[in-house]
């Protein structure tokens, strides 16, 4: 399996600013996924964001809100725009290698104040 | 939208017992994979089934796929407090890449 990394691991943050999270991978993946683990709760699927096209999002979920980017194969970022206390989650990237298999980094734990 | 609803929700058992987590669905799934993830971790994949009535077994873990594709179930054997974590099912529907995921089974394993 690929080594999935994220920055930052966790972060505090005023309400109004925004947060750029980053994942990188050891190897050239095609297909990226964003989620979201809100406190106590399972995942869900923010967007799916593939290189040299735009993110696809999922219902729930806004560009302006949530702007990706996937510059190569091996690396996207995630922003948070404008932070509301409701926005404190656990943010993960994960990839599919294969045909099923897919996989997750650490997570960034965001706290908005 | 498919739905995945595992059970328990909760589950607190002392070490050496067994226990069995259930994952159902009304819909078919082209695969389905089961996680668990510690506090401050992300997801680690344990298993992916991909044919109906399959068996996988992971050490004292095994992982059963429904004959019709719609429902899972993961068993431990003799639960050790290393187990202790939250499992998290998760369903490919059979014409998207994406994962649907389980609702998630907190399983605590007291010593």
């Amino acid at each position: 399996s690929a080594v999935i990394s994220q920055k930052p691991s966790r972060d505090i943050c005023q309400r109004g600013t925004s947060l750029t999270i980053q994942c990188q991978v050891d190897s050239q993946v095609t297909m990226m996924f964003w989620y979201r683990q809100q406190p106590g709760q399972s995942l869900t699927l923010i967007a799916t964001a593939n290189q040299g096209s735009e993110a696809t999002y999922e219902s729930g979920f806004v560009i302006d809100k949530f702007p990706i980017s996937r510059p190569n194969l091996t690396f996207s970022t995630l922003t948070v725009s404008n932070m509301s206390p409701e926005d404190s989650s656990i943010y993960l990237c994960s990839l599919r290698t294969g045909t099923y298999e897919q996989y997750f980094g650490p997570g960034t734990r965001l706290t908005v104040t | 939208t498919q739905l995945l609803e595992q059970s328990p929700q909760f589950l607190s058992i002392q070490e050496g017992e067994n226990l069995t987590v259930y994952c159902n669905s009304s819909s078919v799934f082209s695969s389905l994979q089961w996680y668990r993830q510690e506090p401050g971790e992300g997801p680690v994949l344990l298993v992916t089934v991909v044919t109906g009535g399959e068996v996988k077994k992971l050490k004292r873990l095994t992982f059963q796929f429904g004959d019709a594709r719609k429902d899972s179930s993961l068993h431990i054997t003799a639960a050790q407090p290393g187990d202790t974590g939250l499992y998290l099912c998760a369903g490919a529907e059979d014409s998207s890449y994406k994962l649907i995921f389980g609702s998630g089974t907190r399983l605590l394993v007291r010593p």
